[in-house]
């Protein structure tokens, strides 16, 4: 199981963005994938995540309406994405898959993407 | 939406024991909110260490332990080493969301 997340960005605010997250090695279309963010020595916030299945998706309270998370089960690929970004966007964030069955361990994670944002 | 608390720092001696707790600003934590553990180094990706309360994941070694202490889940590292110094954040699920703790800075010194 891998899974490979796409390279740093650095943006301007307003600008839009979209990062990935690929799956390998494993039945992508079934399993949960979530993503973490990490804001620069801070510590670990849920983000939200998807069953790439249905497209089922669940946000943390906080991003809600900030980001959008989807999914193509074609690519074993899932995708984070801003259309407007802000400074205080700034982090590294992970994306995790979440065990399969009765589980609630993100057992598996990519190595991050950080996404710096600065005029 | 209620806060997931931890200590925000502990200190062991080498060969010591340590216990790390995981509350609830509101309420207490118990075993359907599947508690999870996680070890973090600076720079690195976080490393699964327990998952459901008190289920170990693959590789942690028997020293460290899960667990439900009263009203909190708890993760107590015996026989601390060095390479034991690092972040660890719990994580709690409830109703289809999870929610992070603010993470403790553990120091073996």
């Amino acid at each position: 199981v891998e899974l490979v997340q796409s390279g740093a960005e650095v943006k301007k605010p307003g600008d839009s963005l979209k990062i990935s997250c690929k799956g390998s090695g494993y039945n992508f279309a079934t399993y949960w994938i979530g993503w973490v963010r990490q804001m620069p020595g801070q510590g670990l916030e849920w983000m939200g995540i998807i069953y790439p299945g249905d497209s089922d998706t669940r946000y943390g309270p906080s991003f809600q309406g900030q980001v959008t998370i989807s999914a193509d089960t074609s690519m074993s690929a899932a995708y984070l994405q801003w259309t407007s970004l802000r400074a205080s966007d700034t982090g590294t964030y992970f994306c995790v898959r979440r065990c399969g069955g009765d589980c609630y361990e993100f057992d598996y994670w990519g190595q991050g993407t950080l996404v710096t944002v600065s005029s | 939406q209620a806060v997931v608390t931890q200590e925000p720092s502990f200190s062991v001696s080498p060969g010591g024991t340590v216990t790390l707790t995981c509350g609830l600003t509101s309420g207490s934590v118990s075993t359907s909110h599947y508690a999870a553990w996680y070890q973090q180094t600076p720079g690195q990706t976080p490393r699964p260490l327990f998952h459901n309360t008190d289920t170990r994941s693959s590789g942690v070694p028997a020293r460290f332990s899960g667990s439900i202490l009263g009203d909190k889940a708890a993760l107590t590292i015996a026989g601390a080493q060095a390479d034991d110094e690092s972040d660890y954040y719990c994580v709690l699920y409830r109703n289809g969301a999870w929610v992070f703790g603010g993470g403790t800075r553990l120091t073996v010194l």
